[in-house]
């Protein structure tokens, strides 16, 4: 199993869609969670953490559930401008300190 | 609003050559990493840095790589005897603590030829 797993894109969605992404982790210990957006040839950026609670920050909505090592991103009324690829961030909490990436999830909102 | 800068932006270099990326983290921050993004792949951890020591490093991070924080604001990647493997963008990040929310510098693209 990989250590962060995402869905496979990429995702084709109208302007105003809902769209949900999901992330599963393999190690039961990790510890911090994060959404990023990359888009094309730039750098990462932060989104949003994640935690138990579920957070949300306007559109976007997440959600963690450690019993089954799943991360969750939903995209309310997407705009144009959502278009990117998404990444799911994980601390595994092995020691030190470090974040494995999942591949990502592409995402192209339409006109 | 504070930023993660990296330079150069692009790199060419020849095999064999001895490159140093250079970062200056946020000023607040208190842990540095690497990252590195072959075209095409996911970004890969490379190396975690705080209190002048290495936290964490990834198997890819092996003798050929260092790192240093020469002065109070600067952070540099040197990868000596570059191979054709290492072209990638290499990604300095800052947190300001050791599980918080990392950001990323633009990056800096290494070409080897």
């Amino acid at each position: 199993r990989k250590e962060v797993e995402q869905d496979p894109g990429p995702f084709n969605v109208p302007e105003g869609a809902t769209v949900a992404f999901n992330c599963t982790y393999s190690n039961s210990a990790s510890q911090s969670f994060f959404w990023y957006r990359q888009d094309c040839r730039k750098e990462p950026k932060l989104l949003m953490s994640v935690y138990s609670s579920g957070n949300e920050d306007g559109r976007f909505t997440a959600q963690l559930n450690r019993a089954s090592q799943y991360i969750s991103l939903l995209i309310r009324d997407s705009k144009l401008s959502d278009s990117a690829t998404y990444l799911c961030v994980v601390d595994p909490n092995t020691g030190g300190f470090k974040t494995i990436f999942g591949a990502g999830t592409r995402l192209f909102v339409k006109a | 609003e504070p930023e993660v800068t990296q330079t150069p932006s692009h790199q060419v270099t020849q095999m064999g050559q001895e490159v140093i990326l250079r970062c200056v983290p946020i000023s607040n921050h208190l842990y540095f990493y690497w990252y590195r993004q072959i075209l095409g792949q996911k970004v890969e951890f490379l190396v975690s840095f705080y209190n002048n020591e290495i936290s964490e490093k990834s198997e890819i991070f092996d003798d050929q790589f260092s790192v240093e924080r020469p002065d109070g604001s600067n952070f540099t990647l040197k990868i000596r005897s570059t191979k054709l493997e290492d072209s990638a963008m290499y990604f300095c990040a800052s947190s300001e603590g050791g599980r918080a929310e990392a950001f990323f510098g633009q990056g800096t693209r290494l070409t080897v030829v």
